[in-house]
């Protein structure tokens, strides 16, 4: 049984380049989930896909921000002309439509932005 | 909006003793969930106990129960027997369906839990 996965594990950029994550979710699971967590902070919600529809986007998700997941199965959070304010931890999740409403969380994506 | 507040930032417990974790949250909803998640250092993020609004019962996983108050807005988690393996950050968590029939957790700043032996 593999959990969430995410790649890549750190990112370190410069200021002003395009980077992208990508997330793979527990196979059957039909919704995912975008998170933010900067030190010292709980994550906080960026977005929601149920198969392929982006369902719900949170005001943190500035025009910079677009995420897809092609075809319901693994996502993808692109970041364009990054800032030092992105760097941050990025964090998957993936749940069941019917169930308990338990999210199963990747190891997250690190982001240093230089 | 809602809101979840942990106020200790760090606790400290010697082995096989027991701590409790504080959680209060805001919310005007009625039917919701919450979640106790725990994030070891340099780890990803496990689940550690869930609780219905719905349901008065107190939920209980092996060593780890919750003391949910409703009425309070309260969410304690208690570990017993507290064991090395337990140091890490553990964040509450409230879920509330949104608009858009999404469930998206709000966290806590979290409490950063040492024991030692």
């Amino acid at each position: 049984d593999t959990g969430v996965s995410q790649d890549p594990r750190h990112k370190i950029t410069k200021r002003g380049q395009n980077v992208t994550f990508r997330c793979d979710p527990i196979s059957e699971h039909n919704r995912l989930y975008w998170y933010r967590q900067t030190l010292g902070q709980g994550p906080e919600f960026l977005t929601y896909f149920q198969n392929e529809a982006q369902l719900e986007k949170s005001r943190l998700l500035s025009d910079r921000f677009s995420a897809e997941r092609p075809k319901g199965s693994f996502s993808t959070l692109e970041i364009q002309r990054t800032e030092q304010g992105d760097s941050a931890m990025y964090l998957c999740a993936s749940s069941l439509e019917y169930g308990k409403n338990i999210q199963y969380f990747g190891a997250g994506t690190r982001l240093s932005v230089l | 909006a809602q809101t979840v507040t942990q106020s200790q930032p760090e606790m400290s417990v010697q082995e096989a003793e027991t701590v409790t974790l504080s959680c209060t949250y805001d919310t005007s909803e009625n039917n919701y969930y919450l979640f106790w998640y725990k994030q070891p250092p340099s780890r990803q993020m496990i689940l550690v106990i869930r609780q219905e609004a719905y349901k008065q019962q107190n939920a209980t996983e092996n060593r780890f129960s919750v003391n949910f108050q409703k009425a309070a807005k309260s969410f304690s988690l208690k570990i017993s027997d507290s064991q090395l393996g337990d140091t890490a950050m553990y964040f509450c968590a409230f879920m509330v369906r949104t608009a858009n029939s999404g469930y998206a957790l709000n966290f806590g700043k979290g409490t950063s839990l040492l024991v030692t032996p």
